[in-house]
């Protein structure tokens, strides 16, 4: 069965210091990954997926398909980052009809 | 100019009453789909269309209905609300299933 586990609910950090938000998941296939943000009082927007493997405001995921993870990376955290961050998987592209599988979610606060 | 947009973006209701929600999406997206965030802020999928035909219900009371009288738009009709109704409530689209989906800024919706 398809799973996305987050395992931290809460995450702090200082300014200016590395962050990564972990992701793992479990999928009998290739799957899909995405990572969406939202800001507070905000929709939930897409931050980055890993077939597009591009940096989004500082911000890459690998997917590592041994260890099953796709962990969310920052060397320098800023104070608007602080987000609520999901993790999601699809199937590929028709195979789940799109549905999207979510991970609780990281709430990431960053300090001054 | 707003991508997905839904109304009311607040609703607070009585126990037993019937409410609506209404999404649409200017994108010219041919799938939607809605979402539940419950109050640990976990989402959950519910629904989704495409090309107004249902594809994805998982298991949501039969109080739910969804209705989707064009592309564009994906309403969600809930009767005899009850108190764990309560969360907020994410319309989304995309082109096709599988890829990038853009979400609605919420309904929060309040059952007392």
């Amino acid at each position: 069965a398809q799973r996305v586990t987050q395992p931290e609910k809460l995450l702090s950090v200082f300014k200016g210091a590395p962050v990564e938000l972990k992701c793992n998941y479990s999928y009998s296939g290739s799957p899909e990954l995405f990572w969406y943000v939202q800001y507070s009082r905000q929709r939930l927007q897409l931050l980055l997926r890993h077939i597009s493997r591009e940096s989004i405001k500082g911000f890459t995921a690998d997917l590592n398909k041994g260890e099953t993870s796709f962990h969310l990376k920052k060397p320098f955290a800023q104070e608007e980052d602080s987000a609520m961050y999901y993790c999601a998987l699809s199937g590929p592209r028709g195979s789940t009809l799109g549905r999207l599988y979510f991970g609780r979610g990281t709430q990431l606060t960053v300090w001054p | 100019d707003t991508a997905v947009s839904q109304t009311p973006k607040y609703l607070v209701t009585q126990m037993g009453n019937d409410k609506s929600i209404k999404c649409e999406q200017n994108l010219g997206h041919d799938t939607m789909y809605w979402y539940k965030q419950d109050s640990k802020k976990f989402l959950k999928i519910m629904f989704s269309y495409n090309n107004k035909e249902l594809i994805i219900n998982e298991t949501v009371p039969n109080r739910f209905s969804p209705k989707s009288p064009d592309k564009a738009h994906l309403n969600l009709h809930i009767n005899s609300l009850e108190l764990g109704d309560s969360a907020v409530y994410f319309c989304a689209s995309s082109q096709d299933t599988g890829l990038q989906q853009y979400f609605g800024p919420g309904t929060r919706l309040t059952v007392t």
